[in-house]
């Protein structure tokens, strides 16, 4: 059974960068493409973007200008960065592996908070 | 892009059926058979429920189908029981590698 689990700050800064690490675990991360998916309080999922067991990402255009994703296979990790935060971006960040075109493996989630 | 179209709430009494519907464009849902639906039970994450429109993932019951006509996805859920009171989200591939979630439909079983 595949299992992903979130890490990382809970509270960033405004204006600073959020980073956030996925575990994974009871599989291999090589030829899926592992996700990252946000969902504001209180309102609905929003897609982030993905990243190959190559190393080639893809990015939501409404974030692509502040959003990069990398992963290390050999500690079966990928990772999260998004710059320039605002309270905008304060949401439950969620990482998930992509099937085909949906999604059937998610970690349970951290909230990361924007405040100063 | 914008977020898919769900209506914001729906209920229905145990046993009955309930369809939840999904609309986006011609750029989204109106051109790829790439829709999925999601569940998710409060403070849970999201469950797979459906895939490429009317799939099951294993373990899911055949009681969730799903079906498209033209920009319009829509999820049924037959014999609704107490358990499938949750929020409902559907996704779809928008080209271009990109994805567009709905803005999530909450059912209430009366």
């Amino acid at each position: 059974q595949v299992q992903l689990q979130e890490s990382g700050p809970g509270l960033v800064k405004p204006s600073e960068t959020l980073s956030l690490n996925c575990t994974v675990s009871g599989g291999s991360m090589i030829t899926y493409y592992w996700s990252w998916i946000r969902q504001s309080p209180g309102k609905g999922l929003e897609w982030i973007g993905f990243i190959y067991s190559s190393g080639s990402a893809d990015y939501s255009p409404s974030l692509k200008s502040r959003v990069t994703m990398s992963l290390d296979t050999s500690k079966n990790q990928f990772s999260l960065k998004v710059t320039s935060v605002t309270p905008a971006d304060t949401a439950v960040y969620y990482c998930a592996r992509r099937v085909g075109v949906g999604f059937d493996y998610w970690g349970q989630g951290i909230l990361v908070t924007v405040s100063s | 892009q914008s977020a898919l179209t769900q209506p914001r709430s729906l209920s229905g009494s145990p046993g009955q059926s309930v369809t939840i519907s999904c609309t986006g464009t011609s750029r989204d849902i109106g051109s790829f058979n790439y829709v999925s639906w999601y569940q998710q039970h409060p403070g849970k994450p999201p469950q797979f429920i459906l895939f490429d429109v009317s799939k099951r993932p294993s373990g899911v019951p055949d009681r969730f189908s799903g079906s498209k006509s033209g920009n319009t996805a829509s999820l049924t859920i037959s014999g609704l029981q107490a358990d499938d009171e949750a929020d409902y989200y559907c996704c779809s591939y928008a080209g271009n590698y990109n994805y567009v979630f709905g803005t999530g439909t909450t059912v209430t079983v009366l």
